[in-house]
């Protein structure tokens, strides 16, 4: 049972223009959520997270939307950059659970 | 550079066979997870210690086991090797214990089972 989901396993930018990567999760009781990025032949590495209590989350070129109705959360990377190409795997944990569930990942390629 | 190491990096062995993978969290950092990847997956938790003592614990196979020492680092030991059980094993380490903390990762050990 998948409960986050990453849905396009891959997709390609041109460089200056909005990347939006989805995610969607099954479980109500997540309350946090991340967004990593995974470089080849290198452990992921933190971007962005919300919480529950809020709809958006921004950090400079990223920023992070969460759709608690459509357990749907979206990360937008604008301007896309041709270092920005790398794998994005969002993540979700219960408060309490101590753990992440993870999705998939997409594979994200900014064209230059 | 994340601050966590794992070694071996690659590892090739065979079915039947047992290894022990290490990890050394951050300087400081008390919490340390394992997690898997294996070929178009997403990163599966499969356990957490929190200065020495079991925290958590995910789809961790009876076959696995790890344990925290306590100069903090930490070993998976994975025996009676499968061919499915070729993977990215990634260690993370992070100060606390709140799922809110972030999570510092590793290179990952990459392991190849024959």
């Amino acid at each position: 049972d998948q409960q986050v989901k990453q849905n396009s396993p891959s997709l390609s930018v041109q460089e200056g223009r909005i990347s939006i990567l989805n995610c969607d999760y099954t479980n109500s009781m997540f309350d946090y959520f991340l967004w990593y990025k995974k470089y080849p032949a290198e452990g992921p590495t933190f971007l962005i997270s919300i919480s529950s209590i809020k709809d958006k989350n921004e950090d400079g070129r990223f920023t992070v939307f969460l759709n608690k109705s459509a357990k749907h959360l979206s990360l937008h990377i604008v301007p896309s950059q041709p270092g920005d190409s790398a794998v994005y795997f969002c993540a979700a944990s219960v408060s309490g659970t101590y753990k992440y569930i993870f999705g998939t990942g997409t594979r994200l390629k900014v064209l230059a | 550079d994340s601050g966590v190491t794992q070694t071996p990096k690659h590892l090739i062995t065979a079915t039947g066979q047992r290894v022990t993978l290490r990890c050394s969290p951050r300087s400081g950092d008390l919490s340390v997870y394992w997690y898997q990847q294996s070929l178009d997956q997403g990163l599966q938790f499969l356990i957490q210690y929190y200065n020495g003592e079991e925290r958590a614990k995910g789809n961790i196979l009876e076959r696995f086991s790890a344990q925290q020492f306590p100069d903090l680092h930490s070993e998976l030991n994975l025996s009676s090797l499968e061919l499915g059980d070729s993977a990215l094993y990634f260690c993370a380490s992070s100060l606390w214990t709140s799922p809110q903390e972030t999570q510092y990762f590793g290179p990952g050990t990459r392991l190849l089972v024959l």
